[in-house]
């Protein structure tokens, strides 16, 4: 199993540039969720699905927009890249949460920058 | 949003030292939840703890669960440079929207040979 994977592992954007995310796993999870990690901060939550067709918003979801048409992938779209979005983003997939508590693996991470 | 705090935020000691991090908070979880995460990777899950009281061992590392579900605590004996990393805890709310997890702003161990 290659786990949880994310494309690109670096990228440089534009303010004003779109741009789309890839995460994927081949665990059969239903649970996914999209991370973004800033200094000092933690781990701060801006999207999640809890299986194929259904998504929700965290924490943070303003600028981003997910969709989830199969179980293994979870993209995660910046509409218009702005400095504010510099961070290192992590997806995540979980088994069911259906026994309450949620373990995640997490992928290798994307680290965005935007000029 | 749950107030969730860890403790100390940066830790530096030498090899072969013991240590002891915390996360605390003032809600009570349904479970909780330890990783670890190394420069330039993701975060890796180290422990579920689940019930109140509960602790688990995992060769040098002790975690605990309160009591009153409400804060954790992990110790690392006889710390290696092996274990230099940010730490951080994610309680999960059985309550709040789909068990989802809240992380701490983790503590950032290093280990000197």
């Amino acid at each position: 199993n290659a786990g949880v994977t994310q494309t690109p592992k670096f990228q440089v954007l534009k303010t004003g540039q779109s741009m789309t995310l890839q995460c994927a796993q081949d665990m059969n999870h239903e649970y996914m969720s999209w991370y973004r990690q800033d200094p000092g901060m933690g781990l701060r939550l801006i999207h999640y699905s809890v299986g194929a067709g259904i998504t929700d918003q965290g924490e943070v979801p303003n600028g981003y927009n997910v969709s989830r048409s199969t179980t293994e992938d979870f993209p995660l779209r910046l509409l218009s890249a702005a400095p504010s979005q510099t961070s290192v983003y992590f997806c995540a997939s979980s088994y069911s949460i259906q026994r309450g508590y949620n373990e995640q693996f997490f992928g290798p991470g994307t680290r965005l920058t935007v000029l | 949003t749950q107030l969730l705090e860890q403790s100390p935020q940066f830790l530096s000691i030498q090899e072969g030292e013991n240590l002891t991090v915390y996360c605390n908070s003032s809600s009570v979880f349904s479970s909780l939840q330890w990783y670890r995460q190394e420069p330039g990777e993701g975060p890796v899950l180290l422990v579920t703890v689940v019930t109140g009281g509960e602790v688990k061992k995992l060769k040098r590392l002790t975690f605990q669960f309160g009591d009153a579900r409400k804060d954790s605590s992990l110790h690392i004996t006889a710390a290696q440079p092996g274990d230099t990393g940010l730490y951080l805890c994610a309680p999960s709310d059985r309550g709040s929207t789909l068990g989802r997890l809240y992380f701490g702003r983790g503590t950032q161990l290093t280990v000197w040979p």
